[in-house]
C-alpha cells in the first residue's frame, strides 16, 4: 500500500504571498490531519478533515485553512505568509477507525523570506 | 489547556538502556503516544497507551500512570539507528494530538 504522499516537498515563499500544500493520504483512508513543526513549538495541530468536513481545529490564525476532496485527498493553504510560518508541514491519514493507526506523510518544507 | 514536557536531549551508549520521561497535563485524555522521528523524516509511530501500565513492543516498552499525568518510553539494547528525536503527544479528546517538542536521543559507541 502506498504511504501518504505530500506535494511540493521543498518550497520557497517571499512574506505577503500565499501557499497551497497538498496530501494524498494512504488509499481508503477517509481522515487528513495537519501538522505545523517547527524546532521552538514542536509539532502542532493544525485541522483535521474527515469525508470532506473539517472535524477539528487547533489554535491558528485564519490565513491558515484548508479543505478536503471527495477523494479524500487534502490542501491546506496560508495567505499573507509570514516569516514565522516557516516550518515543517505535515500531514497524516487515518482510515478513521483508531486514532493511534495514524500515518504521516514526509512533509512539506516552506521557507518564507 | 494542555501542556506536555520532556527533555530536550539525551546521550546514551549503544547497547545500554534508556528511559524517556513525559509528564502531561491535559483537559481530556484518550490515549498517550510515543512516536520517532529521524532527521528530515516522517514521524513513525511506536507506541500507545490509554490505561495504566507498561505495554511491551521488542525493544521498545512504554509506560503510563494516568494519575501522575506521567509516562516513559524505555528503550533496550540500544543501536545507532535509534539517535532520533522521540515525540510524546497525547490525545485530550476527539483526535487532536498535541505533542511535546521531543526529546533528541543521541546514541554514542
Amino acid at each position: 500500500k502506498a504511504g501518504v504522499t505530500q506535494t511540493p516537498r521543498y518550497l520557497i515563499k517571499t512574506r505577503g504571498q500565499q501557499v497551497t500544500l497538498s496530501c494524498s493520504p494512504i488509499s481508503g483512508h477517509r481522515s487528513v490531519s495537519w501538522y505545523q513543526q517547527t524546532p521552538g513549538q514542536g509539532l502542532q495541530f493544525l485541522f483535521e478533515y474527515f469525508s470532506e468536513t473539517q472535524r477539528n481545529k487547533g489554535n491558528f490564525p485564519g490565513r491558515f485553512s484548508g479543505r478536503q476532496f471527495s477523494n479524500s485527498r487534502s490542501e491546506m493553504n496560508v495567505s499573507t505568509l509570514e516569516l514565522g510560518d516557516s516550518a515543517l508541514y505535515l500531514c497524516a491519514s487515518r482510515s478513521g477507525q483508531r486514532i493511534y493507526e495514524q500515518y504521516f506523510g514526509p512533509g512539506t518544507r516552506l521557507t518564507v523570506t | 489547556g494542555q501542556n506536555i514536557d520532556q527533555p530536550t536531549e539525551m546521550t546514551a551508549t549503544e547497547g545500554a538502556i534508556v528511559q524517556i520521561n513525559c509528564t502531561y497535563q491535559t483537559s481530556g485524555f484518550n490515549g498517550l503516544f510515543w512516536y520517532q522521528q529521524h532527521a528530515g523524516e516522517a514521524p513513525t509511530f511506536l507506541s500507545y497507551n490509554v490505561l495504566d501500565g507498561l505495554e511491551e513492543k521488542g525493544r521498545f516498552s512504554s509506560f503510563l500512570s494516568r494519575s501522575k499525568g506521567y509516562s516513559y518510553l524505555l528503550l533496550k539494547e540500544l543501536q545507532m539507528k535509534d539517535s532520533a528525536s522521540y515525540l510524546c503527544a497525547v490525545s485530550g479528546g476527539g483526535n487532536k494530538l498535541t505533542f511535546g517538542t521531543g526529546t533528541q536521543l543521541k546514541v554514542e559507541l
